[in-house]
């Protein structure tokens, strides 16, 4: 069965830091690792998808990367501001049982503040 | 979230009645899910259809029904709801760009 950890679970930044949030899992058997951000009582939003062949991926200020092997991956967020306040999930979509759909789990997600 | 369309956005319940918390998409993916989000354990898999008339089960699917008559809906039914069903819910689509969810349904059942 997977099993996907965050840590930390909760990381408070000075504005401007760069951070990294990291994502562990437990089977390396998987289509796919999806970052999302959601905010207090809001949807989850997406930010990045790696595939399973890919080893990093960016967008903006963003960048997450992939090593299947070791089961882990990273979300590296640069120069942090106050809007990037939110929980971050990590998400894995793993094969199921020889079918093509998948299975997707999720991490506990990491709360970040970043203040002032 | 454009794309998946939940309602209502808040609901409350009294023990033992029964709702259809609603999403639909508009984009003809074959992938839908629910998942409930609760303090402490995450988000978790209830039902999944990968095509109308396909269904199954995820991790916690007792309490709940659907069904999928249409690529666009794909209904969450609860026959008899119990506090332990007091949670968010989210629907949710499979695309080639990964996973998108809808905004949330906020169920209280007293």
């Amino acid at each position: 069965k997977q099993e996907v950890t965050q840590i930390p679970a909760a990381l408070s930044v000075p504005e401007g830091e760069n951070l990294v949030l990291n994502c562990s899992f437990t089977d390396s058997a998987i289509y796919n690792l999806q970052w999302f951000r959601q905010d207090p009582g809001k949807g989850l939003t997406s930010l990045l998808l790696i595939q399973s062949s890919q080893r990093e991926q960016t967008s903006g200020r963003l960048n997450a990367s992939l090593d299947k092997s070791s089961g882990r991956s990273t979300l590296y967020i640069a120069a942090s501001q106050p809007g990037d306040s939110a929980t971050y999930l990590c998400a894995v979509r793993t094969y199921a049982g020889g079918t093509s759909y998948g299975k997707l789990t999720f991490g506990q997600g990491t709360i970040l503040t970043v203040h002032p | 979230n454009a794309g998946v369309t939940q309602t209502p956005k808040f609901q409350v319940l009294k023990t033992g009645q029964s709702m259809t918390l609603q999403c639909a998409q508009d984009m003809n993916h074959e992938y839908m899910s629910w998942y409930r989000q609760d303090p402490g354990m995450g988000l978790r898999l209830i039902h999944y259809s990968v095509g109308a008339g396909i269904t199954d089960q995820g991790e916690v699917p007792n309490g709940y029904n659907v069904s999928r008559s249409t690529t666009e809906d794909f209904p969450l039914r609860l026959l008899s709801a119990a506090p332990s069903q007091t949670s968010v819910y989210f629907c949710a689509i499979r695309t080639v760009y990964g996973y998108t969810f809808g905004s949330g349904t906020r169920l209280t059942v007293v």
